[in-house]
């Protein structure tokens, strides 16, 4: 299986601050990387696939990069609806593996 | 609206079995493959089980390979899932969820607890 590792495990950011988030597989997965948000009690949210390309509906301020093995998810202003975790899933081959989650906490 | 409603979840002793379900609604679900996700309390997300449009085809993460089967019903747009044999360790929140493209998961569910103890 494709071992999807996220850093860091955890942030803490305010309100306007701009934060990156990496996730790194565990070998190759070309372009097949996805994004999502959770928040507490709710299901996941799907925010980037495909590594860098916006789901319908999900604001400019996300944006996603890479390729191979190496990824990023920017937020460029953090808003305050933006605290939660967010988990990234690779879907080159399967078991479509997720990474372990990043919680993203106000500061 | 697309909509996911998962049910059946609850607590059942080791051993046991478990029927959930999954209703979809605002879609043609017998164009889609469908995926069912679990996650542990506090813990991250997990692939279970994927099963093709027609019900034909399935797959199964090798923690459940054995014990769980999922199925569907295009008629009742009805997504299974048959848990059998059930431990500790299959205590989580499962999310039934659509892919878009075969592979990304969008929607998701509400998502059902099932909870495995004595």
């Amino acid at each position: 299986d494709i071992q999807m590792t996220q850093s860091p495990s955890s942030v803490s950011a305010s309100v306007g601050d701009r934060v990156t988030i990496t996730c790194r597989a565990s070998q190759g997965i070309s372009s097949w990387l996805a994004w999502y948000q959770q928040k507490p009690g709710k299901a996941p949210k799907l925010l980037i696939y495909a590594a860098s390309s916006l789901q319908s509906g999900v604001p400019s301020r996300f944006s996603g990069s890479g390729s191979g093995t190496d990824f990023t998810l920017t937020i460029s202003s953090l808003q305050p609806e933006d605290f939660a975790t967010y988990y990234c899933q690779q879907a080159n081959s399967f078991p479509h593996t997720f990474g372990q989650g990043t919680r993203l906490e106000i500061k | 609206e697309v909509q996911l409603v998962e049910s059946g979840g609850g607590l059942v002793q080791p051993g046991g079995s478990l029927r959930l379900s999954c209703a979809a609604s605002g879609f043609t679900f017998s164009s889609y493959w469908m995926h069912w996700v679990r996650q542990a309390p506090g813990k991250g997300l997990v692939w279970v089980s994927r099963i093709n449009s027609d019900g034909s085809s399935t797959s199964y993460a090798d923690s459940v390979k054995g014990r769980f089967t999922i199925s569907r019903d295009n008629a009742k747009n009805t997504l299974y899932l048959q848990m059998n044999s059930l431990r500790a360790e299959d205590t989580a929140v499962y999310y039934c969820a659509r892919p878009v493209a075969r592979v990304w998961f969008d929607p998701w569910g509400q998502g059902t607890l099932v909870t495995v103890s004595s």
